[in-house]
């Protein structure tokens, strides 16, 4: 069983703080990893992806992947109400083409 | 930039009756998905498919459910006979894979509610 583990919240951050989300997943085979935000009753935003070990960057948002530990995590600079939405993480395996979606995070900025 | 479409953004049906979800994706995605969310749970993925047939699925995909790409643009689901059960907001999604890109976009997704 491929399974995506996600603290389900409710996590709180005053507005201009680091939002720290984590993931760990049990599949070491698994490739590929996303990170979509999902406002209440829309549908889910891809705004991450991370294939390689590290860090990445992409403006106020960095996806950290660790491999080894089986874990990945985003970060959120400079918190905005705006942010305030679930975050789900996202994993695709080396084999098969389902993707294993965590429960989701909830996160609220408070202004 | 291309986008996922959706149609219709909310089908309202009774139990019993058939529905048919549309979908449009990526013009050049070659992976197809639906998901499920039923309210306030988690995304539950339902099927993917891939050159014209189903390359797996979940245990809620069952015989009442099936899907087609009748064109070279649509994307179906199909639920034969709902259940009150099958309400939910219903995402379709697409990826083109590829060296370094396995990105998946989804839809704005279908409101089933079956009374």
């Amino acid at each position: 069983q491929k399974e995506v583990e996600q603290n389900s919240g409710p996590l709180s951050v005053p507005e201009g703080a680091i939002a720290s989300l984590n993931c760990t997943y049990s599949d070491r085979g698994s490739q590929s990893f996303f990170w979509y935000r999902q406002y209440s009753g829309k549908s889910p935003e891809l705004i991450m992806f991370i294939y390689s070990n590290g860090d990445k960057e992409d403006g106020r948002f960095t996806a950290q992947l660790n491999k080894a530990s089986q874990y990945v995590s985003l970060l959120i600079r400079d918190s905005q109400p705006s942010d305030s939405a679930t975050y789900l993480c996202a994993v695709l395996p080396n084999t098969g083409n389902q993707f294993y979606f965590g429960t989701g995070t909830s996160l609220t900025v408070i202004p | 930039e291309p986008e996922v479409t959706q149609t219709p953004s909310h089908q309202v049906t009774q139990m019993g009756q058939e529905v048919i979800l549309r979908c449009v994706p990526i013009s050049n995605h070659l992976y197809f998905y639906w998901y499920r969310q039923i309210l306030g749970q988690k995304v539950e993925f339902l099927v993917s498919f891939y050159n014209n047939e189903i390359s797996e699925k979940s245990e809620i995909f069952d015989d009442q459910f099936s899907v087609e790409r009748p064109d070279g643009s649509n994307f179906t689901l199909k639920i034969r006979s709902t259940k009150l059960e099958d309400s939910a907001m219903y995402f379709c999604a697409s990826r083109f894979p590829g060296q370094g890109g396995n990105e998946q976009y989804f839809g704005p997704g279908t409101r089933l509610t079956v009374t």
